[in-house]
């Protein structure tokens, strides 16, 4: 399988602990989205790279959150001093360029009890 | 990006072709139209996009009007796979960075 994967698919964790997601894009994309997405809603937009640098932050992106590319390749996405608030669907997309379609991987759903 | 409208459900009879509007009156002249839909419980999956032109591909048709304030999203032949929330999404280039901004979108249940 060529597409976007996504580890773990599933996490729980307690209040207040460090949790870190992470995706493997379409090989030769350039460009990574990190989108949230909560119940009834549509996902929303978090942050992206090009490349291994990291071009564009959401504000709901809080000092808690952390992303890394390293290499251009794989990414990750960790959260620190986790909250009830941060349980959502962590999805991660990639795309070829800007102007390419983007292909979207199954997602995390993160539960913080 | 222009923001857009859509019905937030419709139904489908099985085999009928599915028609999903979305209203995007502040489109400007360099901001495409995405279609994409997500299967519960997986990511979206991208559909089919256009600019001004009506387009089509294996998965769907996209009909813009000429205003280009309008369009709808055809599946030619629903099937129960097809159920699935829609999100219609107008990107522009000239300053966007690419990322997506979904709606609420329409959620399709097509029915036996």
């Amino acid at each position: 399988d060529t597409g976007v994967s996504q580890n773990p698919r599933h996490k729980i964790t307690k209040r207040g602990q460090n949790v870190t997601f992470r995706c493997d894009p379409i090989s030769e994309h350039n460009r990574l989205y990190w989108y949230r997405q909560t119940l009834g809603q549509g996902p929303e937009f978090l942050t992206y790279f090009q490349n291994e640098a990291q071009l564009e932050k959401s504000r709901l992106l809080s000092d808690r959150f952390s992303a890394e590319r390293p290499k251009g390749s794989f990414s990750t996405l960790e959260i620190q001093r986790t909250e009830q608030g941060d349980s959502a669907m962590y999805l991660c997309a990639s795309s070829l360029s800007r102007d390419n379609e983007q292909f979207f991987g199954p997602g995390t759903r993160l539960t913080v009890l | 990006d222009a923001k857009t409208t859509q019905p937030p459900s419709m139904d489908c009879a099985e085999g009928r072709a599915a028609n999903l509007p979305c209203n995007h009156s502040t489109i400007s002249g360099n901001e495409y139209v995405y279609w994409y839909r997500q299967i519960h419980s997986q990511g979206p999956q991208y559909i089919i996009h256009g600019l001004k032109n009506n387009e089509t591909n294996e998965m769907a048709s996209l009909i813009i009007t000429e205003d280009r304030k309008s369009s709808t999203l055809i599946l030619p032949h629903a099937t129960l796979r097809d159920t699935a929330v829609y999100y219609c999404i107008v990107l522009g280039y000239g300053g966007s960075q690419g990322n997506l901004i979904f709606g609420k979108g329409t959620k399709l249940s097509v029915k036996p």
